[in-house]
């Protein structure tokens, strides 16, 4: 398998424009994760999803933020308008009940908002 | 309420030396427990993982952790510390619940 996968990579905006990060979870798994990793926050949980349905949203920062998974391999974290403290590393993870949830994480997008 | 707490935000040990990082967890029921290594820039990759039985459990680069209830912990240990082992350390835990927490996580140094 190829693992999860992330797109772009690196993302660098200016303020007020719309980003869109994209992710293909493993496979089978059936909970999807997004993290935002900063030096000052750490790695925290913004939401996930379990079969497609958002489960737990609270981690979103604001109502700029948004996320959808219309399918069982793609989900998009969109942020609109973009503020330059939205920069941070953006992670994808993805994990299977059965293996005991265990997350897989994505090589991360970096957005660099200007 | 702190669900995981990683105690050293940096550790430094010798080349060759003993690697102990430290996790605790706050829960009354056990969780399932992790430990997972971030190089840079990279993602997290799991280090190793407790759900039941054996309380130590070994994951890969020679890393080993100990779930201790009576100490609510799940420290991770290496005996002998190679340059390739520096990176950033995470502990998570998952809760009943679904609930899945990371602690904050410990940059490792190596010293050749």
């Amino acid at each position: 398998d190829a693992g999860v996968i992330q797109s772009p990579r690196h993302e660098v905006t200016e303020m007020g424009q719309e980003v869109t990060l994209r992710c293909k979870p493993i496979s089978g798994h059936d909970y999807l994760f997004w993290y935002r990793q900063t030096m000052m926050r750490g790695l925290e949980l913004l939401i996930y999803f379990n079969n497609n349905v958002p489960i737990d949203d609270s981690g979103m920062p604001e109502d700029r933020f948004s996320a959808k998974m219309p399918n069982a391999s793609f989900s998009t974290l969109k942020i609109q308008p973009s503020e330059p403290r939205d920069s941070a590393v953006y992670f994808c993870a993805s994990s299977l009940w059965s293996q005991s949830y265990e997350q897989y994480f994505g090589p991360g997008t970096r957005l660099t908002v200007t | 309420a702190q669900s995981v707490t990683q105690l050293g935000s940096h550790v430094s040990v010798s080349e060759g030396a003993l690697v102990l990082l430290r996790c605790n967890y706050s829960s009354s029921v056990p969780p399932y427990l992790f430990w997972y290594v971030q190089y840079p820039n990279q993602g997290l990759q799991l280090l190793l993982k407790y759900t039941t039985g054996a309380t130590l459990v070994k994951g890969i680069n020679g890393f080993e952790a100990e779930f201790k209830k009576s100490e609510t912990s799940f420290h991770l240990t290496k005996p002998s510390a190679h340059m390739s082992d520096a990176a950033e350390y995470f502990c998570a835990v998952l809760m009943t619940g679904n609930q899945f927490y990371f602690g904050t996580g410990t940059s490792l140094t190596v010293i050749p």
